[in-house]
């Protein structure tokens, strides 16, 4: 069964420029998760959708980060511009969308940001 | 206080030897709890789950909960150098009305030959 994907697997872009991250879950996990994890911390949720609708987005910096989800598949994360704080690893993760605790999530091989 | 804490490490321990990694949350009502391993540069893979009080067990690896204490460990026996990795903490936690996983740091464990 074939993991998470995310592309690219770096990028590396001056600051104030746009930069767009593309992932696609497992086959049949109805719910997708976005992550940034920066250097030496834990992953960090921005966005979480159920489906095509995002649920939980509280954690998304909106004034330049967006998301979408089309057809309740693959989705894109974008920002617009980036700024140098916005290094990092992006993760993207999947789950079935089992309701309660029993959800487990599964990450792909992220993207990392550099942004000069 | 963070939600969930781990010592940030480094564990060294020798090729062999059980290595003991701990972490606390706060949230009361957590139910699920989540050990993850994330080798430098690559992204985090699932080694356990645990959802009850007590042990589970996976091979050389053992999830122990204590919902009491707001404590949960993760045991790894006859440790080996491919163990070398960081290890993420994650509990399920209900923020602003949403269950999110929340990690911790990670702890950095190191198994030397």
């Amino acid at each position: 069964e074939a993991g998470v994907v995310q592309s690219p697997r770096y990028k590396i872009i001056e600051k104030k420029q746009p930069v767009a991250f593309w992932c696609n879950p497992i086959s049949g996990h109805n719910t997708l998760y976005w992550y940034r994890q920066n250097l030496g911390q834990g992953p960090e949720l921005l966005i979480r959708y159920e489906n095509e609708e995002a649920v939980d987005d509280s954690q998304l910096p909106k004034d330049r980060f967006s998301a979408e989800r089309l057809k309740g598949v693959d989705s894109t994360l974008k920002i617009q511009p980036a700024e140098l704080g916005d290094s990092a690893v992006y993760l993207c993760a999947s789950s079935l969308g089992l309701a309660g605790a029993l959800d487990t999530q599964y990450f792909g091989p992220g993207t990392r940001l550099t942004v000069l | 206080q963070k939600e969930v804490e781990q010592n940030s490490g480094p564990l060294s321990v020798p090729e062999g030897a059980i290595a003991s990694l701990n972490c606390t949350y706060s949230d009361r009502v957590s139910q699920s709890f989540f050990w993850y391993r994330q080798y430098s540069g690559k992204s985090p893979e699932l080694i356990m789950s645990i959802y009850s009080n007590g042990d589970k067990e996976d091979g050389r690896f053992t999830a122990q909960l204590n919902k009491a204490s707001q404590y949960v460990s993760l045991l790894i026996r006859d440790s080996q150098p491919s163990d070398s990795a960081t290890y993420l903490c994650a509990v399920n936690i209900k923020n602003t009305g949403f269950q999110k996983l929340v990690f911790g740091t990670g702890t950095r464990l190191l198994v030397s030959p």
